[in-house]
Formats: structure tokens, sequence, C-alpha cells
């Protein structure tokens, strides 16, 4: 079983729509979540970050992560054709020298339908 | 730009070359990750850096692979006798005082043919 665990789509919804986007994940030592946004053949864009349960909100996206259950979601409001991309969950923990490497999720490719 | 920068953005080479890849982070960010990602897949971790030491790697990464940060700016990702298996997109990101945030690169794409 992959640490962080991502359905890897496509989903497709129609313009306007709310998205949900969802990962769970298995590390209990994992502390900070995020989301990143990955366009074909570009690098991951960083969308949002959290290290607590709860919501946390930045324009037409919130992220929210539930710790009991080991799970993690971004909801897009108002979805945009533009907003068709690969998005990736990730978590991460701390060793002796600080935040260590991100583990990733596959990524859900999202389709907005104009 | 002031984003990490990653060089080549492409490198074809034949199975057995040895390839070396650049990269640039984000100015005074002292951490320096490299990930590699294939088709399908999300970016796997390979190896961190603050400032000049490596603090960590991964098992993915084997005998043939190498990483240095001499100077703690700049990077390099050093892949010997190269392998099929090692086409994927190489990935750098850096992060600063927020440590947990990292911004990535544009990748280099490997093709071993």
């Amino acid at each position: 079983q992959k640490e962080v665990e991502q359905d890897p789509g496509p989903l497709s919804v129609p313009e306007g729509a709310i998205v949900s986007l969802n990962c769970t994940y298995s590390n209990s030592a994992f502390q900070y979540f995020m989301w990143y946004r990955q366009y074909s053949r570009k690098g991951p864009e960083l969308l949002m970050y959290t290290y607590s349960s709860g919501n946390k909100e930045d324009g037409r996206f919130t992220a929210q992560v539930d710790k009991s259950s080991k799970y993690i979601s971004l909801f897009i409001r108002d979805s945009q054709p533009s907003d068709s991309a690969t998005y990736l969950c990730a978590s991460g923990g701390y060793s002796g020298g600080g935040a260590d490497g991100l583990t990733f999720g596959k990524g859900t490719h999202l389709i907005i339908q104009p | 730009d002031t984003g990490v920068s990653q060089d080549p953005r492409h490198k074809i080479t034949k199975r057995g070359q040895n390839v070396t890849f650049r990269c640039d982070p984000i100015s005074e960010h002292n951490r320096l990750y490299w990930y590699r990602q294939t088709l399908g897949q999300g970016p796997e971790f390979l190896t961190y850096f603050q400032n000049e030491a490596q603090l960590e790697k991964s098992r993915l990464l084997s005998d043939r692979f190498s990483a240095e940060r001499p100077k703690g700016s700049f990077s390099t990702l050093e892949i010997q006798r190269t392998e099929q298996g090692d086409s994927a997109m190489y990935l750098c990101a850096s992060s600063g005082a927020v440590q947990e945030t990292q911004y990535f690169g544009p990748g280099t794409r490997l093709l071993v043919l």
C-alpha cells in the first residue's frame, strides 16, 4: 500500500460545478499536507498547504484535512476550463534535519468541460 | 523570473552514457530537493540538501545516482551508466523560511534509448 492514495481519474465535470478531490494517507508521522496543480509537461505548482485538521480557504479553493481519518480533500468552487490539470496531494513529516521530502499521491486528472 | 530553474529541459541519451542535470533554487532558499516523476505517477522523493549538506537519500537513489550542492546554491544530479528505466522527469524543488512549502522547477525530461 502506498503511503498516499489518490484516485487517478479522469474526473470530468461541467464548468461552474464544485469539484471535490480526495486523498487518504497511512503514515501517522505526516504533519503537513499540500496540494499541487500540474499542467501537462510542467512542474507542479503549489496551490495550498495546511498543518492541522480543519479547513483552509484561498479564493475558489478550500483544503480540508481530517487527521483522525487520515483524509485530505481539495474543493474547487466555480470551476473553470483553465482548472483542467492534474492535482497532486502530498504529505510530509519531520526528522532531525527538519521538513522531510514530500510523499505524493498519483494525482487526479481533472477535466472541466466548457 | 526568480523561480526554480533547471537545465537542460530535455535530454536524450543512449543507454550506458552519463548525464548531469543542474538546478538553481529560488534565491536564498537553503533547502533543495530532487524528485523523479514517471508517466501517470506522482513525484517520488530522491534526496535533499540543507545548504551544502545532503541530509537524506531515498532508497530509490541507487549507487549510479549522485547529487551535490557544493556551495549551498545550485545543485547537480548525475546519473552514471544510464538505463532505460531511468527515463523520467527529474524535478527540483526548493524551500526557505517555511521549510514545508516546496516550490518546483519545470523539470528535466530524460529519455534513455
